[in-house]
């Protein structure tokens, strides 16, 4: 799985939109991109996932660039409760361990009144 | 979306003891599960591959006979953390890829161990 470089931490007021980058340039033709976020002492939780268009769903909206070497999660309207550690991972849907993931060390979003 | 569950969600045990930890599938099936481990402030590092009716494959580095784990059935693995020690104290967490067409996977809440 390819691998992603993301910020290690980033502040966003309270009501304002929260974009979170990824770099994944190594990433393949048969791999998604997915997010997930880990708010402290849970387990992770799905967000959203995308292979080359833009996604949006109830939670955030993914952007994914015309090369697939970057991508962008954007939470519209962002609230103390989304204060977590976000991960963006590389996964093909194809490998023969569906479902494993690689973590890298995420971003911390840290939401302020 | 899917739900796993795991038991307990916290533990604490005496050094040498063994834990068991449980992680379900509550409504769908799930051939496969993830075992996860994360030490505080580092993130999510891969143990295992839990497969039913099979071994399971572990990561390198990771002691297969000190984590012992049982895909009893589709809906149910278990992590068992034997002759435990001060430095298994973590986050232990498992996943369960759904059979949707994407593989979201599905993580549970995680089981907290602390060995004294």
């Amino acid at each position: 799985d390819a691998k992603t470089t993301q910020p290690p931490s980033m502040d966003c007021a309270e009501g304002r939109a929260a974009n979170l980058p990824c770099n994944h340039s190594t990433i393949s033709g048969n791999e998604y991109v997915y997010w997930y976020r880990q708010i402290h002492s849970q387990g992770p939780q799905y967000i959203i996932h995308g292979l080359k268009n833009n996604e949006t769903n109830e939670m955030a909206s993914l952007i994914i660039t015309e090369d697939r070497k970057s991508s962008t999660l954007i939470l519209p309207h962002a609230t103390l409760r989304d204060t977590a550690v976000y991960y963006c991972i590389v996964r093909s849907i194809y490998n023969t361990n569906a479902g494993k993931s690689t973590f890298g060390d995420g971003t911390t979003l840290t939401v302020k009144p | 979306g899917a739900v796993v569950s795991q038991h307990p969600s916290r533990v604490i045990c005496k050094s040498g003891t063994s834990v068991k930890i449980e992680c379900r599938s509550l409504d769908f099936q799930a051939t496969t599960m993830f075992w996860y481990r994360q030490f505080p402030k580092q993130s999510l590092m891969l143990m295992a591959t839990s497969n039913e009716g099979s071994k399971a494959t572990y990561e390198q580095g990771v002691e297969k006979d000190k984590f012992l784990i049982n895909h009893a059935s589709l809906t149910l693995s278990t992590l068992t953390v034997t002759s435990a020690h001060p430095e298994d104290s973590s986050f232990y967490i498992c996943s369960a890829p759904s059979a949707g067409r994407y593989n979201e996977q599905f993580f549970g809440p995680g089981t907290r161990l602390t060995v004294l």
